[in-house]
């Protein structure tokens, strides 16, 4: 069966420091990955989706940056955190083709 | 990017009721998913829905594929109180996925 990991389950980082997120998937081959950032209370924004390994797209242009080195492996970085970076960051995956997505148990960012 | 609107925005209601919510959208989905989310934790999937005018139960959830593909409704029948959370629909169209802003709901015994 597929699963998916995303680390860490919660980080405080300083402002100004990088960042670095990780989701991996099992049991399934070239999915479709996605990254959300869900403020307190509110909704997923979509930040990123890869199809592909090495084709990352954007949806918010912002101090975040995705890549995909391998095809179950999808990273969220940034170089320098800034205080609004705060949030629940979600990874996802599609088998693609209009199928169901799962989510990761996510990332609480608190950035200080 | 473009999100679903999803309402009502929140429901207090007491147990045992019915429950209902809905998305709509001006693009067409290929899609429709209901997710149900508790706090610190990721949306599970509800239910799935993959073609328009779908009608498709899971216990006491009920959700449709609007015939138009641009939108869905969830409904929850006899409430209980672990119903509690917040619930999220969202559309996929090919490789897009977007999501409806929630809706929270509270079940008081």
């Amino acid at each position: 069966s597929q699963t998916i990991h995303q680390w860490p389950a919660t980080l405080v980082q300083p402002v100004g420091s990088p960042l670095s997120l990780e989701c991996t998937v099992e049991g399934t081959s070239n999915p479709n990955l996605y990254w959300y950032r869900q403020a307190a209370g509110r909704g997923l924004q979509l930040l990123f989706y890869s199809v592909g390994i090495g084709q990352i797209s954007s949806e918010v242009p912002q101090n975040l940056s995705a890549s995909r080195p391998q095809d179950r492996q999808f990273i969220l970085s940034s170089k320098k955190l800034l205080l609004s970076d705060s949030g629940f960051y979600l990874c996802a995956w599609t088998t693609g083709g209009d199928t169901e997505a799962f989510f990761g148990q996510g990332t609480r960012l608190t950035v200080v | 990017g473009q999100q679903l609107n999803q309402s009502p925005q929140s429901m207090f209601i007491q147990e045992g009721e019915d429950v209902s919510m809905n998305c709509t959208s001006s693009s067409i989905f290929n899609t429709w998913l209901w997710y149900k989310q508790d706090p610190g934790e990721g949306p599970v999937l509800l239910i799935a829905l993959y073609k328009a005018g779908e009608l498709t139960s899971n216990g006491r959830l009920t959700a449709q594929f609007g015939i138009t593909r641009k939108d869905s409704f969830l409904n929850i029948s006899a409430s209980i109180p672990s119903d509690v959370g917040i619930y999220f629909c969202a559309g996929l169209r090919r490789d897009d996925m977007r999501f409806g802003a929630g809706t929270r709901l509270t079940v008081k015994p």
